[in-house]
């Protein structure tokens, strides 16, 4: 069984600070998945990363995908009430389906 | 937004009965998928379709059936509802390799 482990499980932080949540497995995946689930929502896909090394940025969200491909971090600069959520990081198996995360569970304090 | 519903969208049942929960879609996707949701576990593929007619097993499919007779429609079936089968129910369609829309989701409780 293939473990994607996220951390941390919860975090609650003011607003205008930042923050990095992580996304760990011992194994490499060709491409892995950011999703965002707000409550009583479903999640919503925010990048996709497929490049070890790469850097992708959403206005004031940047995503990494390690050199290995076997982590990937997101780090949010200045955050916002808006941000609070469910973040969910997922990559795709070899049956083409979507294996997720446990999820970090952000509040953002105004 | 793939123009994905759910329904219902809440469900209060008993044990032992049999309960279908479906999942629409208007943008004419081919894969369509199942998952249910429970505190620590993240989201857990159920079952998915490929086609019409077209389906198979996910991760968590035991006392799971589905079916999809038509592309926009996507039936799950819970035969004998047990209390291990309370959970938040999502269905999602894919666009692409890495594009899936999820619905809003079923709230389904077991008693």
């Amino acid at each position: 069984t293939q473990l994607l482990e996220q951390s941390p499980q919860f975090l609650s932080i003011q607003e205008g600070e930042n923050l990095t949540v992580y996304c760990n497995s011992s194994s490499v995946f060709s491409s892995l998945q950011w999703y965002r689930q707000e409550p009583g929502e479903g999640p919503v896909l925010l990048v996709t990363v497929v490049t070890g090394g790469e850097v992708k940025k959403l206005k004031r969200l940047t995503f990494q995908f390690g050199d290995a491909r076997k982590d990937s971090s997101l780090h949010i600069t200045a955050a916002q009430p808006g941000d609070t959520g469910l973040y969910l990081c997922a990559f795709r198996t070899g049956a083409n389906n979507l294996f997720f995360g446990t999820g970090t569970r952000l509040t953002v304090i105004p | 937004d793939a123009g994905i519903t759910q329904s219902p969208r809440h469900k209060v049942t008993e044990t032992g009965t049999p309960v279908t929960l479906r999942c629409h879609q208007t943008e004419n996707h081919r894969y369509m998928y199942w998952y249910r949701q429970d505190p620590g576990h993240g989201l857990r593929l159920i079952h998915y379709s490929y086609g019409v007619k077209d389906t198979d097993k996910g991760e968590v499919s035991d006392g799971y059936s589905v079916s999809r007779s038509k592309t926009e429609d996507f039936l799950l079936t819970l035969e004998s509802a047990t209390s291990s089968q309370t959970s938040v129910y999502f269905c999602a369609t894919r666009e692409t390799e890495e594009t899936q829309y999820f619905g809003p989701g079923t709230r389904l409780l077991v008693l």
